[in-house]
């Protein structure tokens, strides 16, 4: 148990929708990273949040966007959904964004796009 | 991030110590080299890292090459329990990044028991 908290752990909707995946990093930790997994694609990043705000952006659609609340939580936002949005996404959370730093990654949640 | 190339799988059979290369010929000098694996169905896991010395914890064994160009992540013996995909990833630490993790294909480790 990496201490990283995600929900839902799965989830099924229709194209055109929109969801919300949470993300609860381990206590203490300020930074969240947001990832996706696909099977075409393979790992990719997503955004970075430090401490309540936006770090860095990688791979991020416009559809897609992402906040981290005062009590550290984070949130994923998917809207107009398409079919290649079906993916595993993963929140990653380490003590500082540095690069000598370990991240320690949730269990992930499914999404399937219909 | 630079980037690094690695065997797309490696067999071990249990019990035996695996090494796992990675090559990362245009690694610069504030680059980390870090190791995460992921198992079936789970999340990827932080494995070991380091910068230049040769570095040890209690999952693995890290080897540094001198020029730094290459580098191996050595399992001293396989169990079943290691059987993942495992990822070699530069982490540059000059302030430039953001420190996010750039995966590339990694190497499928299988343990036959």
């Amino acid at each position: 148990d990496s201490g990283v908290t995600q929900t839902p752990k799965h989830l099924i909707t229709a194209t055109g929708q929109r969801v919300t995946l949470r993300c609860s990093p381990r206590s203490g930790d300020l930074s969240v990273y947001w990832y996706q997994q696909s099977l075409d694609q393979g790992l990719q990043f997503l955004i970075q949040y430090y401490n309540g705000e936006e770090r860095a952006k990688g791979n991020i659609l416009e559809r897609f966007s992402a906040q981290q609340f005062p009590d550290l939580h984070s949130e994923l936002n998917l809207s107009s959904l398409e079919l290649g949005d079906s993916a595993l996404y993963f929140c990653a959370s380490s003590v500082e964004g540095l690069a000598g730093s370990e991240q320690f990654f949730g269990p992930g949640t499914r999404l399937t796009v219909l | 991030d630079a980037k690094t190339t690695q065997p797309n799988s490696m067999e071990s059979n249990e019990e035996e110590p695996v090494h796992l290369p990675c090559n990362h010929s245009t690694i610069s000098g504030t680059d980390y080299i870090h190791w995460y694996r992921q198992l079936p169905s789970q999340g990827p896991e932080y494995v070991i890292h380091g910068l230049t010395s040769n570095v040890n914890n209690r999952m693995a064994s890290l080897a540094i090459a001198e020029d730094r160009k290459s580098s191996t992540l050595i399992l001293h013996r396989a169990t079943l329990r290691d059987a993942a995909v495992y990822y070699c990833i530069l982490r540059d630490a000059s302030g430039a990044g953001s420190y996010q993790l750039t995966f590339g294909k990694g190497t499928k480790l299988s343990v036959i028991p």
